[in-house]
């Protein structure tokens, strides 16, 4: 089955205490993209990658980090969570640029406390 | 990046027409026109693409003026699942295009 997974799918931390959420992709798909979702704020981007090693900035990338070293895979890293940084996490990805359809995993949970 | 606008909120009862309008002044010759669907705690889901005139498919249909400056997407004979928040993107396939802008959505509650 065609999929994107994340995990975990929810995670509780504290301030500081650096946490990566795993994004993995089955279709080959080129591009990869991470998106926070807040209420009343919409989706905004936070990373994307066009290939394996080409990564770029989104919107809101202060604070997050991301690599892309196979093409299956883009972690999203948070060497020093704080709690602006709580909200839903969604991984998604598609065939090439942005354009295409785009593919979202089910969402992280993350809350920093 | 073209910007799009969108109602943040409208409201329909089951059975009827429902068309959400979303306008792109600036969008670029080679930019597609992307609409998705999200759920409560769910992530978006594709529903319909189009670059020009009408493009139809098993749930929806999108209108796209000849200008492109706006576009339409409706869902015939809604039903209380259709409840959820509509997105309208514009992005490039030819190019390298990247940043996508989501932004708040349409907000659509059917009620009965």
């Amino acid at each position: 089955e065609a999929q994107v997974t994340q995990n975990p799918r929810y995670l509780i931390t504290v301030t500081g205490k650096k946490l990566t959420v795993t994004c993995s992709q089955n279709m080959n798909h080129e591009y990869m993209s991470w998106y926070r979702q807040d209420p009343g704020l919409g989706l905004r981007q936070i990373y994307y990658s066009m290939n394996v090693e080409v990564t770029d900035k989104g919107d809101v990338p202060e604070g997050y980090k991301v690599s892309r070293k196979e093409k299956r895979n883009f972690p999203l890293i948070l060497e020093s969570p704080s709690p602006n940084q709580t909200s839903l996490y969604f991984c998604a990805s598609s065939l090439s640029q942005g354009g295409y359809e785009q593919y979202f995993g089910p969402g992280t949970r993350l809350t920093v406390t | 990046l073209a910007k799009t606008t969108q109602p943040i909120s409208m409201d329909s009862y089951e059975g009827q027409e429902v068309n959400i309008t979303c306008s792109h002044n600036n969008i670029a010759t080679n930019d597609y026109i992307t609409w998705y669907q999200q759920f409560p705690s769910q992530g978006p889901r594709f529903i319909i693409q189009g670059y020009k005139t009408k493009v139809t498919n098993e749930v929806a249909s999108l209108f796209i003026p000849a200008d492109r400056k706006s576009s339409t997407l409706s869902l015939p004979r809604v039903s209380l699942s259709d409840t959820a928040v509509y997105y309208c993107l514009v992005g490039d396939l030819t190019g390298s295009q990247g940043n996508l802008i989501f932004g708040k959505g349409t907000k659509l509650s059917v009620k009965p």
